[in-house]
């Protein structure tokens, strides 16, 4: 199957700071998508992204599918932003494979 | 608030027993999908659900079941139940069957 790694696996900031989560996946796929899991628990999705670049705020996402890689970019970061991101894909259904995720605490 | 219920929010209860998590997905969207995440294995793929049918299952036990009703909502049902069941238990809704998927506030399972 294919298999998602996501790096780092934490990351502490200072707030203000910017930070780039990466995600590499072994196959192609046409299905992409960066979530926030917030310290309660909640799954929040933040790109759908297959391809290309998104902006949503602060946040934006690029995915490079030739490359099989995607990342997630986080301009000045906010306490609020503290929780585990996740990357996950997948591929003709809607199954979704999810990395590790990478664990984000950003002291104030 | 992603628009995707579940209940209950907690459920704990002794090994052998069955439960029954249910879903009600997001107004419009007709795939529903289950997960479950554990600190041993993440976030794993259990099964979608497309308007009534099944679409695609993962690494869903035995023990478990699913279904998804006409009005679109889903249970999931977990029997025979071990203390290694214990997770968190997410349904999200999506409006197909391969784009955004929005997530619910999940099922916390405790086995005792």
């Amino acid at each position: 199957g294919i298999q998602v790694e996501q790096s780092p696996p934490d990351l502490i900031l200072q707030e203000g700071a910017n930070s780039t989560l990466r995600c590499n996946f072994s196959d192609s796929v046409n299905n992409l998508q960066w979530f926030h899991q917030n310290p309660w628990g909640q799954l929040i999705n933040l790109f759908y992204i297959p391809s290309g670049t998104k902006q949503n705020g602060r946040l934006s996402a690029t995915t490079v599918a030739t490359e099989r890689y995607s990342l997630l970019y986080i301009s000045s970061s906010q306490t609020t932003d503290s929780g585990v991101y996740f990357c996950a894909v997948g591929r003709n259904t809607g199954k979704l494979i999810f990395g590790q995720g990478t664990t984000l605490q950003v002291k104030p | 608030d992603s628009g995707v219920t579940q209940t209950p929010k907690h459920l704990i209860t002794a090994t052998g027993q069955r439960v029954t998590l249910r879903c009600s997905p997001r107004s419009g969207d007709l795939s529903v999908y289950w997960y479950q995440q554990s600190l041993d294995q993440g976030l794993q793929f259990l099964i979608q659900y497309y308007n009534g049918e099944e679409r695609a299952k993962g690494n869903i036990l035995e023990r478990f079941s699913a279904q998804q009703f006409p009005d679109l909502h889903s249970e999931l049902n977990l029997s025979s139940l071990e203390l290694g069941d214990s997770a968190l238990y997410f349904c999200a809704s999506s409006v197909g069957g391969g784009d955004t998927q929005y997530f619910g506030p999940g099922t916390r399972l405790t086995v005792l």
